[in-house]
């Protein structure tokens, strides 16, 4: 298996448009999770979804903040408008039970907010 | 919510010593606690776990105890190598992971 599967792996925007980051999980693989990484803040969990369904957003930081899941094979993290204090690594993972197994981690993509 | 409290914030040691990570939860809900290797421009990386109903696990050079009752639990690496340097993060779960704010560790040959 591949592992998880972001892109892009960068990304440089300017302020005010529309970014959309997109995740392939593994296969098999029932729940998926969205986390944002700064230095500030350290991992931060946005949103997760089991069976496709988003159980729990209430990390996602605001309204400029959507996801989606429309298959279990993708899923995508959208900010409209982006903001400078967006730019960090957002990293989305995947994992076969809601609880008590491992989570495997993409690669992660970096975005800037010029 | 669970939070989970990571210490020391950096470690240095010499290559050859022993390393040890501690991390607290708060959900006593949690039954099972990942660490996580992230090497600079990866993502993190599983490198041993442990369930709620074990007190000890061990792979090799790494070691995790977990204390259910003080809700405490740490990550022991011996003999450390160069390419044990990264940030390693805990995590506990229930439903999602919760993580530490991570650990950088720098091992000096």
């Amino acid at each position: 298996d591949a592992g998880v599967i972001q892109s892009p792996r960068h990304e440089v925007t300017e302020m005010g448009q529309e970014v959309t980051l997109r995740c392939k999980p593994i296969s098999g693989h029932n729940s998926l999770f969205w986390y944002r990484q700064t230095m500030m803040r350290g991992l931060e969990l946005l949103i997760y979804f089991n069976n496709n369904v988003p159980i729990d957003d209430s990390g996602m930081p605001e309204d400029r903040f959507s996801a989606k899941m429309p298959n279990a094979s993708f899923s995508t993290l959208k900010i409209q408008p982006s903001e400078p204090r967006d730019s960090a690594v957002y990293f989305c993972a995947s994992s076969g039970q809601s609880s008590g197994t491992e989570a495997f981690f993409g690669q992660g993509t970096r975005l800037t907010v010029v | 919510g669970e939070n989970v409290e990571q210490h020391p914030s950096t470690l240095s040691v010499q290559e050859g010593d022993s390393a040890v990570i501690k991390c607290t939860y708060s959900d006593s809900a949690s039954n099972y606690f990942p660490w996580y290797k992230q090497e600079l421009g990866k993502g993190p990386q599983l490198i041993i776990d442990i369930r709620s109903n074990v007190g000890e696990k061990k792979d090799q050079r790494i070691a995790v105890t977990l204390n259910k009752t003080a809700k405490h639990f740490s990550l022991h690496i011996t003999e450390t190598q160069p390419e044990d340097s990264a940030v390693y993060f805990c995590a506990a779960r229930y439903s999602t992971l919760t993580f530490g704010k991570g650990t950088m560790l720098l091992v000096s040959p």
